[in-house]
């Protein structure tokens, strides 16, 4: 079954850079897209970018833009985002997902999560 | 606030009908974009509900079903049933933003 597997939870200064995986399994990797959303504690989802996985492109959304970046690796199957600069609100769970069609679809499924704190 | 509108809250007792909205605008939903609804249970990862406008992945029950029109799109559930209890969300793309979009979330309680 399609699948994605991500990263262990990690914890961070302010400042400081997080890279989190997110192992896709299930599907071939470089015929969908994978995007990137965020949920801070007690609040909603907020998509943050997306990566096409067959050409590299990319798109991220204003907030996050220029402190992220997007990459993934064919031979392994596998999406990387990097946040920088990071800020206490930055603290979240950060969900990976499969995105049918292209940049424009739906998200299915999604990674278990990675929470991420941001912590003096 | 987000770009696409939802309730805060909708409320019913088991075996109700309730509908939850989603207003967006002509650069989302009516550009036209499809609409897609997400339950997330909380503690859980959200899972897909409701694909393109109104369409039902395997495995969810024929209680949801989705609707569009315009800018707005909505999701309605019958039959109420105590595990429909959790937070549901839209989700379309904005050609202004160039990027996917979320609505803040509606928290449904089953009374």
């Amino acid at each position: 079954q399609v699948q994605l597997e991500q990263s262990g939870a990690d914890v961070k200064q302010p400042g400081a850079s997080v890279k989190l995986s997110c192992e896709a399994s299930g599907y071939t990797f470089s015929n969908f897209g994978i995007s990137w959303v965020r949920q801070a504690p007690g609040q909603g989802l907020e998509w943050m970018g997306w990566i096409g996985i067959y050409n590299g492109q990319t798109k991220y959304s204003h907030k996050v833009q220029g402190r992220v970046t997007l990459t993934a690796d064919t031979s392994t199957s596998t999406a990387y985002m990097e946040l920088r600069s990071l800020r206490s609100d930055d603290t979240a769970v950060y969900y990976c997902a499969r995105v049918i069609p292209a940049a424009i679809g739906r998200f299915d499924p999604w990674g278990q999560g990675t929470l991420v704190t941001v912590s003096s | 606030q987000s770009v696409l509108t939802q309730p805060p809250s909708v409320s019913g007792a088991p075996g109700q009908r309730v509908t939850i909205s989603c207003t967006g605008s002509s650069s989302n939903i009516g550009a036209p974009y499809d609409v897609h609804w997400y339950q997330q249970v909380p503690g859980t990862v959200p899972k897909l509900l409701i694909f393109d406008n109104n369409n039902r992945p395997s495995g969810v029950p024929d209680r949801f079903s989705g609707s569009k029109s315009g800018t707005s799109a909505s999701l309605a559930i019958t039959g109420l049933q105590a595990e429909d209890e959790a937070d549901y969300y839209c989700q379309s793309y904005d050609s202004s933003l160039s990027g996917s979009i979320f609505g803040g979330g509606t928290k449904l309680t089953v009374l």
